[in-house]
């Protein structure tokens, strides 16, 4: 099915473990984004990338990493996690339409960092 | 930079009620879209709605109806006659409109949680 696939769905880690958010878009959408779902702070975005080649930071990048991997790909990594971290993340992917943007996210991936 | 308000935390309310949740923008752009999503207790987010600045029309969809005011850089969206599969949180986002196919952040609101009591 065309869509943005993330994976993991669930992840819990130890405070100073690392690990890679994965995202995946088959359709053909330029720009691809990070989010953060925090109780009561709606989403924040953390990193983006307007096309293949180029990231930039957003709202809340702080002990973030991304790479956007290819046209399909737009990784996320945390380098030394913290309970801080502890959230949703979505992953999104948009393109410029005749009608107007169009967005797409993913189904999001629960993180606990204990 | 953009911004988007949603003054109501949480309503709730009783099933067949009429309920509107609030949302107010602010944004230097002349040209940009706004956007509601849904968000039931499941987790994924649903589109509901995308508006451009330059059509103002109120738009109805069944029982969910929008009214798009610059005037007042509001964008409110109305539930009628709500029912409980109504309940989950409601997130209105902007984004600015910047031609060449280059990304555009969508700025979201902090949401409404809208529980609908049988």
């Amino acid at each position: 099915n065309a869509g943005v696939t993330q994976t993991p769905k669930f992840q819990v880690l130890k405070t100073g473990q690392s690990m890679t958010l994965q995202c995946a878009q088959d359709m053909n959408h330029n720009s691809m984004y990070w989010y953060r779902q925090d109780p009561g702070m709606g989403l924040r975005l953390i990193y983006y990338s307007a096309s293949e080649g180029t990231t930039d930071k957003g709202e809340v990048p702080n002990g973030y990493n991304v790479s956007r991997l290819n046209k399909r790909e737009f990784s996320l990594r945390l380098e030394s996690a913290a309970p801080s971290q502890t959230s949703v993340y979505f992953c999104a992917s948009s393109i410029e339409t005749a009608f107007g943007y169009g967005y797409t996210f993913g189904s999001g991936t629960r993180l606990t960092v204990v | 930079a953009q911004k988007v308000t949603q003054a109501q935390t949480e309503i709730s309310v009783v099933e067949k009620e009429d309920v509107t949740l609030d949302c107010v923008y602010e944004t230097r752009d002349t040209t940009y879209y706004l956007f509601w999503y849904k968000q039931p207790p499941s987790g994924e987010l649903v589109f509901l709605i995308r508006r451009n600045s330059f059509d103002e029309q109120n738009e109805i969809s069944g029982r969910y109806s929008w009214n798009f005011q610059k005037s007042t850089s509001s964008f409110n969206f109305t539930i009628t006659a709500s029912q409980v599969v109504d309940s989950a949180v409601y997130f209105c986002a902007l984004s600015e409109a910047r031609s060449g196919g280059s990304n555009y952040k969508l700025t979201f609101g902090k949401g409404t949680l809208l529980t609908v009591n049988p």
